[in-house]
């Protein structure tokens, strides 16, 4: 079965410090995607980044960056000079691929505080 | 904005009723989504729509069943509700592709009381 898990539950830091998500997944599934949503006070789910398992290319967007590596079966997400607006919940997800279903497996999430 | 829509916001009922939640996907998707996220279950996928048929099914309890019309529109029904049915309901939708990102909606917040 497929598991993700996000071992931080909260981190707080201060603005301008660098800060990084771990996110740690299971699967058996040799395609497959992985995300990252962002869930601000508001509620809503934003989408942040897709990866497939067949790019292990580090992305950079921004303040943004993730790290995905498939040795260690981790797709980790930074956040460079921190700020407050990015205080919110982070979380990580995995989809199995096929027959054009789509199915998130989502981790727990982080809870992101960033102090002035 | 992620163009997906669901009303209502919130919702307000007891245990024992029925309510039905509303979801209008991006224009041009044709797959609808529905999660539930609760505090001990967290983010969970129920189930997938695609172009009105149902395409993939998750944790969705017997007493919820949901459908998604001829203009793409889903609604996702809750009967017998209890109180551990209180939660966030998100609605996504995405393009087609296995590689599609899924977009949310807001959500709707469901209390049972």
């Amino acid at each position: 079965a497929q598991k993700v898990t996000q071992a931080q539950t909260e981190i707080s830091v201060v603005e301008k410090e660098d800060v990084t998500l771990d996110c740690v997944y299971e699967t058996r599934d040799t395609t497959y995607y992985l995300f990252w949503y962002k869930q601000p006070p508001s509620g809503e789910l934003v989408f942040l980044i897709r990866r497939n398992s067949f790019d292990e290319q580090n992305e950079i967007s921004g303040r943004y960056s993730w790290n995905f590596q498939k040795s260690t079966s981790s797709f980790n997400f930074t956040i460079t000079a921190s700020q407050v607006v990015d205080s919110a919940v982070y979380f990580c997800a995995l989809s199995e691929v096929g027959l054009g279903a789509q199915k998130l497996v989502f981790g727990q999430g982080t809870r992101l505080t960033i102090n002035p | 904005d992620s163009g997906v829509t669901q009303t209502p916001k919130h919702l307000i009922t007891a245990t024992g009723q029925r309510v039905t939640l509303r979801c209008s996907p991006r224009s041009g998707d044709l797959s609808v989504y529905w999660y539930q996220q609760s505090l001990d279950q967290g983010l969970q996928f129920l189930i997938q729509y695609y172009n009105g048929e149902e395409r993939a099914k998750g944790n969705i309890l017997e007493r919820f069943s949901a459908q998604q019309f001829p203009d793409l529109h889903s609604e996702l029904n809750l009967s017998s509700l209890e109180l551990g049915d209180s939660a966030l309901y998100f609605c996504a939708s995405s393009g087609q592709g296995d590689n599609s990102p899924l977009h949310f909606g807001n959500g709707t917040r469901l209390t049972v009381t």
